[in-house]
């Protein structure tokens, strides 16, 4: 059965400043998507960026990009330039390709953004 | 075009009831998946409706069920409630055939059992 794993159950970051939030996952599919999502608290949850294993190269949206370690099995987020904004659970999530596959999660990790 | 949107928001209900759980996708999409969120074990994925049809199911016990509509809307119902039901149940649409590749959550339905 695929896991995910979020090591860190909380975060903290100076605003402007980086912080990196780790999640490492187990799976014998070659092929497959990861993603991280943003649940702000008492709002929804939205995706802040996917990645698909096929391709090498990390994603990036803005102020977000992921480290996709495919052979450590390691799916890190970056976030530079740390606002306000970016507070609140962050959760790693992998589904494998190929049929109807269930979305698996971790179980997140909080991040305070302080000023 | 207005988002994912659950009813009720929140609910309180006595052990060994039941409770039936409403989900509207975004207009145009045809797939609709439920997740269990609770503080210790996170999300959990309940299961998953295309086209009327649940193509998914999580390792959840049978009191938990669903369907989904013509219309694309969905509902779950969990009958004889235990206390450990008490969660935020998430409903979350894409307009793919494969969901994974874009899900749109709804605000949840924070339900308490006592």
């Amino acid at each position: 059965a695929q896991t995910v794993t979020q090591s860190q159950p909380e975060m903290s970051v100076q605003e402007a400043e980086t912080v990196t939030l780790s999640c490492t996952y187990d799976t014998s599919e070659s092929d497959y998507y990861l993603f991280w999502y943003k649940q702000p608290p008492s709002r929804q949850m939205i995706l802040v960026i996917r990645q698909e294993a096929y391709k090498q190269q990390n994603a990036t949206e803005n102020r977000f990009s992921v480290n996709f370690q495919k052979a450590a099995k390691s799916f890190s987020l970056k976030i530079s330039d740390s606002q306000l904004g970016d507070a609140a659970m962050y959760f790693c999530a992998y589904v494998a390709s190929g049929g109807y596959q269930k979305v698996t999660f971790g179980t997140g990790t909080k991040l305070q953004v302080i000023p | 075009k207005a988002g994912v949107t659950q009813t009720p928001r929140y609910l309180i209900k006595t052990r060994g009831q039941q409770v039936t759980l409403s989900c509207s996708p975004i207009s145009g999409h045809r797939s609709v998946s439920w997740y269990q969120q609770t503080p210790g074990q996170g999300l959990q994925f309940l299961f998953e409706y295309f086209s009327e049809t649940q193509r998914n199911k999580g390792n959840f016990p049978g009191r938990f069920s669903g369907r989904q509509f013509s219309n694309s809307r969905s509902e779950m119902n969990v009958s004889t409630l235990e206390l450990g039901d008490s969660a935020l149940y998430l409903c979350a649409s894409s307009p793919e055939e494969r969901p994974w590749l874009g899900q749109y959550f709804g605000p949840g339905t924070r339900l308490t059992v006592t």
